[in-house]
């Protein structure tokens, strides 16, 4: 069984900082994704970023970038120049990759709240 | 494009209780996944539909069932409330079949409470 691992429960950073959230994954399959999702207060699961397994460059969305060291299972994001904005809790989510119809279901880590301070 | 519409936004049962929850999936999106997820936890799947049919099954008992329907709705019924069904309910839709790669995109959750 897939597992995901969030060992941070809470971090804090300065606006204009850079902070990295780490993740761990556990499992035996080899085609995979990867994914950090946000959920502010406001509820809604907001995707920031995602890594393909096979890929060997790390994905990047603006200010958003992971470091996904797949023998490691490791799949952190580091996030440059903190906004207010950003402050959320961040989900990291695992999901095998699956043919022909099925079933493609998120296994979620249990979340790190990020506050950003002014 | 329309996104994925949850409703209620929030309810409150007691225990023994049955109810529905509703999702309206994103505009050309053919499979529906409700997550779980309680309080300070991350989501934990419930059930996927796709095409109407259910296609896969997380580890929940057979009182939580769903339909979804012809044009991609879904419902998710909860029947005999237990405290331990209070928490956030929430609904993603997503492009499935052979379209793989397209990720889940969420809706704003129905918060239950079961007193």
């Amino acid at each position: 069984a897939q597992t995901v691992t969030q060992s941070q429960p809470e971090m804090s950073v300065q606006e204009a900082e850079t902070v990295t959230l780490s993740c761990t994954y556990d499992t035996s399959e080899n085609n995979y994704y990867l994914f950090w999702y946000k959920q502010p207060p406001s509820r809604q699961m907001i995707l920031v970023i995602r890594q393909e397994a096979y890929k060997q460059q790390n994905a990047t969305e603006n200010r958003f970038s992971v470091n996904f060291q797949k023998a490691a299972k490791s799949f952190s994001l580091k996030i440059s120049d903190s906004q207010l904005g950003d402050t959320a809790m961040y989900f990291c989510a695992f999901m095998t990759l699956n043919y022909g119809g099925a079933t493609n279901k998120l296994i979620f880590g249990t979340g790190t709240l990020l506050a950003v301070q002014p | 494009e329309t996104g994925v519409t949850q409703s209620p936004t929030h309810l409150i049962k007691t225990r023994g209780q049955q109810v529905t929850l509703r999702c309206s999936s994103q505009s050309g999106h053919n499979t529906v996944s409700w997550y779980q997820q309680a309080l300070g936890q991350g989501p934990q799947f419930i059930f996927q539909y796709y095409r109407e049919e259910e296609n896969g099954r997380g580890n929940f008992p057979p009182r939580f069932s769903g339909l979804q329907f012809p044009n991609y709705s879904s419902e998710l019924n909860v029947n005999a409330l237990e405290l331990d069904d209070s928490a956030l309910y929430l609904c993603a839709s997503s492009l499935g079949g052979t379209a793989i790669n397209q990720p889940q995109h969420f809706g704003d959750g129905t918060r239950l409470s079961i007193l």
